[in-house]
């Protein structure tokens, strides 16, 4: 089973400030299989990003994605006040699909 | 725009077996690509993939739970089902139906998840 594991555990910063996130694999993701969701209080994850880099139907070009192999990372450009939520990395590329522990956005 | 709905008992004993339905609305079930699944979040084990199904009954399991779980899909009623046998306190969680792009693809999009409980 593909173990990822997110960082930092929890990030502090203000709205217009820039987030970094990462997500580490304990082996290589078959072919970037790696997807990135968002989860507010109380909701359903939701799907920001498949296949390492492409945003999926609706997300603001303020989100990218990047990395291949086992490390990965979550940016987004300017945080607004509906960006502080908790981010998960999942890999679909190997059987478990397995999901990191999360990271959380909250305002500094 | 594609929904899923969960349901299904909230409360389970201990030993017996949890049995949930998601609905789906806005979209066919029997479409090519898509398989349908499973997810689960609990406070100690986070998010956990169940596995899932497309609706010719090909089918992807967590070995972790396969020996347990059985996915169905009924084009019929657009729906598909979870049934996990044997549950116990661990077994406890927010389960989510959601669609899968691919047997080996990402989860897009989620039900709104339903809490059961697992309980003597």
């Amino acid at each position: 089973e593909i173990v990822l594991t997110q960082s930092p555990g929890t990030l502090s910063l203000s709205p217009g400030e820039r987030a970094t996130l990462s997500c580490r694999a304990s082996q290589s993701v078959s072919s970037s299989y790696l997807a990135w969701y968002q989860q507010k209080l109380g909701q359903a994850p939701r799907l920001l990003i498949y296949g390492a880099s492409s945003r999926a139907t609706g997300i603001p070009d303020r989100f990218s994605g990047s990395g291949s192999g086992t490390d990965f990372t979550l940016t987004i450009t300017r945080l607004e006040p509906e960006d502080f939520a908790v981010y998960y990395c999942q890999q679909y590329g190997t059987s478990p699909f397995t999901f990191g522990p999360g990271t959380k956005v909250d305002i500094k | 725009q594609l929904q899923l709905q969960e349901s299904g008992p909230r409360l389970v004993k201990t030993s017996e077996t949890l049995s949930l339905t998601c609905t789906v609305s806005g979209g066919s079930i029997n479409r090519s690509s898509y398989y349908w699944g499973w997810i689960r979040q609990s406070p100690g084990k986070g998010l956990e993939w169940i596995g899932n199904m497309y609706y010719s009954g090909t089918a992807n399991y967590n070995p972790s739970l396969k020996s347990r779980v059985t996915i169905s899909v009924d084009p019929s009623k657009n729906q598909f089902s979870l049934k996990l046998n044997s549950v116990t306190a661990a077994d406890t969680a927010v389960y989510y139906c959601a669609r899968h792009y691919s047997g080996y693809g990402w989860v897009d999009p989620w039900g709104q998840g339903t809490l059961v409980t697992v309980s003597s």
